[in-house]
Parts: C-alpha cells; sequence; structure tokens
C-alpha cells in the first residue's frame, strides 16, 4: 500500500533553473494539497486541488505552478528557483468533499536552491 | 481565517513520565475537525489522533489522549508513559469539512531516559 508518493526525496538547484516536484496517490482520494516546512514556521499550504481539474492557491503560492494531471497525480512546478524556496515540500491527499477528512502525506522533498 | 496556535516551541519530559502539548485555535465555524500530527526525525508525517468538534468525548488513542475544550477553543495532547520513540515534533492541526489544513508551528518533544 504505496499510499502517497513524492519523487524527488532531495534535489540541489542552482539560483533561476527549473523542477517539477512529482506526486502521486492510489488511495481515490479527491483532494491534494502541496506544502512548504521551514524551521519555526509550521507548514503552510502552497497550492491544492479540491477535485481533479481544479486547483487554487493557498498562503504561499508565488513562484509556483501546479497541474492536477489526472486523479492520481499532483505535480508542483518551481519555475525560476529562488533561495527562499529552500524548504521541506510535502504532498498530501485526503477524501474530501465531506468525505473522511485526514490528509495523507509523502516523505517529503528536501529542495536545497543556491 | 482560521489560525493555530501553540505556544510551546520546546518541551521535554522523562522516559514513563506523562507531558501536555497546548494548542489553541481560532474560527468562527461551528463543524471542524483538530488533529495531531507526529514527524520524527524520519520527516514523515504520522497521524497521531483526531477529534470532531461535535463530539463532546475527547479521543483517545493509546497513550495518546486530547483535552478538547470548544467554548475555550484549546486542543491539548496529552502522552502518557512517554517513550523514546515519542521523541518527534508535534503540529496541531484544524479544519472543516470543506477547507485545508491550517497547521500551528509545532512543539519539538524530547524524551530523555
Amino acid at each position: 500500500n504505496a499510499g502517497v508518493t513524492q519523487t524527488p526525496k532531495f534535489q540541489v538547484l542552482k539560483t533561476g533553473q527549473s523542477m517539477t516536484l512529482q506526486c502521486a496517490q492510489d488511495m481515490n482520494h479527491n483532494s491534494m494539497y502541496w506544502y512548504r516546512q521551514d524551521p519555526g514556521m509550521g507548514l503552510r499550504l502552497i497550492y491544492y486541488s479540491a477535485s481533479e481539474g481544479t486547483t487554487d492557491k493557498g498562503e504561499v503560492p508565488n513562484g509556483y505552478n501546479v497541474s492536477r494531471l489526472n486523479k492520481r497525480e499532483f505535480s508542483l512546478r518551481l519555475e525560476s528557483a529562488a533561495p527562499s524556496q529552500t524548504s521541506v515540500y510535502f504532498c498530501a491527499s485526503s477524501e474530501g468533499g465531506g468525505g473522511k477528512p485526514e490528509a495523507f502525506f509523502g516523505q517529503g522533498t528536501r529542495l536545497t536552491v543556491v | 481565517a482560521q489560525t493555530v496556535t501553540q505556544s510551546q516551541p520546546e518541551m521535554s519530559v522523562q522516559e514513563a513520565e506523562t507531558v501536555t502539548l497546548s494548542c489553541t485555535y481560532d474560527t468562527s465555524e461551528n463543524n471542524y475537525y483538530l488533529f495531531w500530527y507526529k514527524q520524527p526525525p524520519s520527516r514523515q508525517m504520522i497521524l497521531v489522533i483526531r477529534q470532531e468538534a461535535y463530539k463532546q468525548q475527547n479521543a483517545t488513542e493509546n497513550r495518546f489522549s486530547v483535552n478538547f475544550q470548544k467554548a475555550a477553543k484549546s486542543f491539548s495532547l496529552k502522552i502518557s508513559d512517554s517513550q523514546l520513540g515519542d521523541t518527534a515534533m508535534y503540529f496541531c492541526a484544524f479544519m472543516t469539512g470543506y477547507s485545508t489544513l491550517t497547521f500551528g508551528k509545532g512543539t519539538m518533544l524530547l524524551v530523555s531516559p
């Protein structure tokens, strides 16, 4: 039972480079999320997708784009990485639509922008 | 907007003792859910316990229990018989039925022998 799978687990980028973080879930969940975790800040929502075909901005969306490719997959793209985007990124999913509220998380991606 | 406040950045406890982590939240909603997540050094986010606001009974999961005070908007986590494996960052989180999870900033718990 894989749950939520994120790739890659670690990444180092140079300022200005682009990359896409991949996320897939096998629980048939409607809702998917991208969070970033910074020391002393908790987890902050970047973008979320309440259902296939919809995406919405969260608390800290600047510098990021997302794609809900299908019900299983939700990717996060950094078009031009900046040192301020150095963080740990988590993908999560939940049933959504008033179903069970628990969110299930991937193992995180540690991204360093130099 | 909902906010979640964890006022204890760090806590420490000795093995076998009991510790309580505090959490307060602010919302105008009446129906919502509250969670405690644990993040050990492995970085994995693990759901510890969940509380539905409409339930008056406090949730318990083995050594973990909550003290849910709806009127005071307080949701504390009690860990009994602390174990070394409980060492982790603990996050309090809140959501309504159709909203996203809002997290507190976390409490680092260190359990010492």
